[in-house]
C-alpha cells in the first residue's frame, strides 16, 4: 500500500463529455504529479501541483486541468473528451526536496 | 515524449534464470528510478539509483548507471512468476522533479 488512493477505479464516457478524476495523496506529501498512460507506453506527464499551485506541465491541451486542495486531495478535469483519452490515468504523490513519489493504482478511463 | 528507451520490449525467461533489461535516456538527471507495474495497474517504486552512484542492490534486484552512456540497466536474478510484470525505467532531472518514463520491458517468467 503506497497511500494514494484513486477514484474511481473505471469510467466510461461518451465523446465530448467531461470528466473529473480524484487522487488523494499520502499524508504529508506536498505535491501531486498526474500522468496518462496509453496502452502499450509508458506514462507521460500531464502536470504537477504543489502547495494547491500548477507547478509544471506535460504536452497536454488546456482541456486538461486539475486542482489541489489543502486536504491531500487532488483532481484531474477532462473536458471535451476524445476517443484518444482512452487511458489508464495514474496519480503519484510526493515531498519536495525528496525522491520517492507514490503512485496509486489509476482510473482506467474508457471514451466511446 | 518518452525520455527513456527500455530494451528489450519483452522478455521471456524461465524460473530461476536472471533477466536483464536495459533503459537509455537522452537528458542530464539526479536519479533514475525503476518501477513495475502488473496488468496495467498502478506502479509500484523498485529502486532508485542517484547520478552519482554507479550500482545499487536491493534483494534480487541489482541496477547499475553509466551517466557517460546515458545508460541504466535492472538484473533480477533467480526469477519468478510472480515477477511477471512490465518494467519501466524513469529519470528524475527536470527543474521542477517530475519523472520521465520509457515504454517499458514486459517480462515473462514460465514456471
Amino acid at each position: 500500500e503506497t497511500g494514494v488512493t484513486q477514484s474511481p477505479t473505471h469510467l466510461i464516457k461518451t465523446r465530448g463529455q467531461q470528466v473529473t478524476l480524484r487522487c488523494s495523496s499520502q499524508s504529508g506529501h506536498n505535491t501531486v504529479s498526474w500522468y496518462q498512460q496509453a496502452l502499450g507506453q509508458g506514462p507521460q506527464f500531464i502536470f504537477q501541483y504543489y502547495r494547491e499551485e500548477e507547478n509544471g506541465r506535460g504536452n497536454f491541451p488546456p482541456r486538461f486541468s486539475g486542482l489541489q486542495s489543502p486536504n491531500y486531495s487532488s483532481e484531474l478535469n477532462v473536458n471535451a473528451l476524445e476517443l484518444d483519452d482512452s487511458a489508464l490515468y495514474l496519480c503519484a504523490s510526493s515531498l519536495a526536496g525528496t525522491d520517492g513519489y507514490s503512485f496509486g493504482s489509476g482510473t482506467r478511463l474508457t471514451v466511446v | 515524449s518518452q525520455q527513456g528507451e527500455e530494451d528489450p520490449q519483452a522478455l521471456s525467461i524461465q524460473e530461476g534464470e536472471n533477466a536483464t533489461m536495459n533503459c537509455s535516456y537522452k537528458t542530464s538527471i539526479n536519479n533514475l528510478q525503476w518501477y513495475r507495474q502488473n496488468s496495467g495497474r498502478g506502479l509500484v517504486h523498485l529502486i532508485l539509483i542517484r547520478s552519482n552512484e554507479r550500482e545499487k542492490h536491493s534483494g534480487r534486484l541489482r541496477v547499475t548507471l553509466d551517466t557517460s552512456k546515458k545508460s541504466s540497466s535492472l538484473l533480477i536474478t533467480a526469477s519468478r512468476a510472480a515477477d511477471t510484470a512490465s518494467y519501466f525505467c524513469a529519470t528524475d532531472g527536470s527543474g521542477y522533479s517530475t519523472l520521465t518514463f520509457g515504454k517499458g520491458t514486459m517480462l515473462l517468467v514460465s514456471p
